[in-house]
């Protein structure tokens, strides 16, 4: 079956800089990759996601990047500001799959 | 408003004890999910289900039932249980369906100790 592995565990920033999260996947066939944000104590929300017809999309300080040839996708975070302090979750979906797969999760903290 | 909502969000169990996590959406939503949280490992898909009566397994199945009441009640059960299901538990809902691609909406999440 599908297998997500997130390549970055711990990520430390200074605020106002750049993060970047890689993850990658097994199969071919998958067609759907959402972001999640956990902050501490609390729930997954969903962040941004791309579909496998578009290598890039952006939403406000956030973009995700999909090469399906290398069967990757990354979430660049800029201009990071304290409250994108979290752990950052990476998820895949075969077309007509049953259910996400996530990745193990890479805890962002983003110092002043 | 969508909301998926789980009860109760703490739990304290015995090992060999019955545990009932239950989940509830008002989303009018066809797929209902249960993960498992550990650190090292993400979140690991138990069972999930596409409509009332249904049930699907998933990647951990292994000392985990699963029941779909109605379309917006999921329940997880865990009959006899173990110290390796302390966990941290979420329900999650979505539309679902072949090609479906929308972000699962997750609850607030169980936390499951069993002594």
């Amino acid at each position: 079956g599908e297998k997500v592995e997130q390549h970055e565990s711990t990520l430390s920033v200074r605020e106002g800089d750049s993060a970047v999260i890689n993850c990658t996947y097994t199969d071919t066939a998958s067609s759907y990759f959402p972001w999640y944000k956990q902050e501490a104590g609390k729930s997954l929300h969903f962040v941004i996601d791309i579909r496998s017809n578009v290598d890039r999309k952006q939403s406000q300080r956030l973009t995700v990047l999909l090469d399906k040839k290398a069967k990757r996708f990354s979430l660049h975070i800029t201009a990071t500001q304290p409250e994108d302090s979290a752990i950052y979750f990476c998820a895949a979906r075969v077309q007509g799959g049953r259910a996400l797969i996530f990745g193990t999760g890479t805890t962002v903290s983003v110092s002043p | 408003e969508a909301a998926v909502t789980q009860s109760p969000r703490n739990k304290v169990t015995v090992t060999g004890g019955n545990v009932t996590l239950s989940c509830r959406q008002t989303n009018s939503h066809n797929y209902m999910y249960w993960y498992r949280q550990d650190t090292g490992h993400g979140l690991r898909l138990i069972h999930y289900s596409y409509g009332a009566g249904n049930l699907q397994i998933g990647d951990v199945p292994d000392g985990y039932k699963a029941t779909r009441t109605t379309q917006e009640d999921f329940f997880l059960l865990l009959e006899l249980a173990s110290p390796s299901q302390t966990s941290l538990y979420f329900c999650a809902s979505s539309d679902g369906g072949q090609g479906d691609n929308q972000a699962p909406l997750f609850g607030e999440g169980t936390r499951l100790s069993v002594l």
